[in-house]
């Protein structure tokens, strides 16, 4: 157990819906982290906030969001489903940035969108 | 876009023997991390190796960093059925302390 916890673990959605997917970092860690994961495109790296704030920005697609509240979970919200974003999503969380620390990896929230 | 490229994408060995994936990457780096997934699973960290490191050992994992070549190596030794699982690798830039870009990733099979 990593103590990064995600929900919800799988969702089904409709095209065109609007989802938000919740994390939990580990207790004390600062950054949070989400990622994409697809057969496609593998593992790509979406966004990190650190303390509540956005601190780098990956291959996030503009219907998508994400940010971190004062008690340190945080949510990714998807709009406007495609079928393509049918993925696990990952979130992970570190102490601080990831210059020689560990991150920690939730147990992804599988999304399907038919 | 990925950062690192793992070879082989796949490997199959027998329980027993040694394993080796290669990743390559790309840009300079701050450090490089092995992750390990097992099928539809989160990522668990095994190993990190910083920039001035060249190789670190961790139980049955022995990894190296090579970075006049950009590489880097996974090897497990004595591997188990239980090691079934995909292996990726990924870097942390020197330009950025905050993004960890993954490798494709290596799916390995340990046959009993």
């Amino acid at each position: 157990d990593s103590g990064v916890t995600q929900t919800p673990k799988h969702l089904i959605t409709a095209t065109g819906q609007r989802v938000t997917l919740r994390c939990s970092p580990r207790s004390g860690d600062l950054s949070v982290y989400w990622y994409q994961q697809s057969l496609d495109q593998g593992l790509q790296f979406l966004i990190q906030y650190y303390n509540g704030e956005e601190r780098a920005k990956g291959n996030i697609l503009e219907r998508f969001s994400a940010q971190q509240f004062p008690d340190l979970h945080s949510e990714l919200n998807l709009s406007s489903l495609e079928l393509g974003d049918s993925a696990l999503y990952f979130c992970a969380s570190s102490a601080e940035g990831i210059a020689g620390n560990t991150i920690y990896f939730g147990e992804g929230s599988w999304l399907t969108v038919v | 876009s990925q950062q690192g490229e793992e070879d082989p994408q796949a490997l199959s060995i027998q329980e027993g023997e040694n394993a080796t994936m290669n990743c390559s990457y790309k840009t300079s780096i701050n450090n490089l991390q092995w992750y390990r997934q097992n099928s539809g699973r989160g990522l668990v960290h095994l190993i990190l190796i910083r920039s001035n490191e060249r190789e670190k050992h961790s139980g049955r994992l022995r990894v190296t960093l090579d970075t006049s070549k950009k590489s880097s190596s996974l090897l497990i030794t004595a591997s188990r059925a239980a090691d079934t699982a995909s292996y990726f690798c990924a870097t942390v830039g020197m330009d950025s302390s905050y993004k960890l870009i993954f490798g494709s990733g290596t799916r390995l099979l340990v046959r009993p």
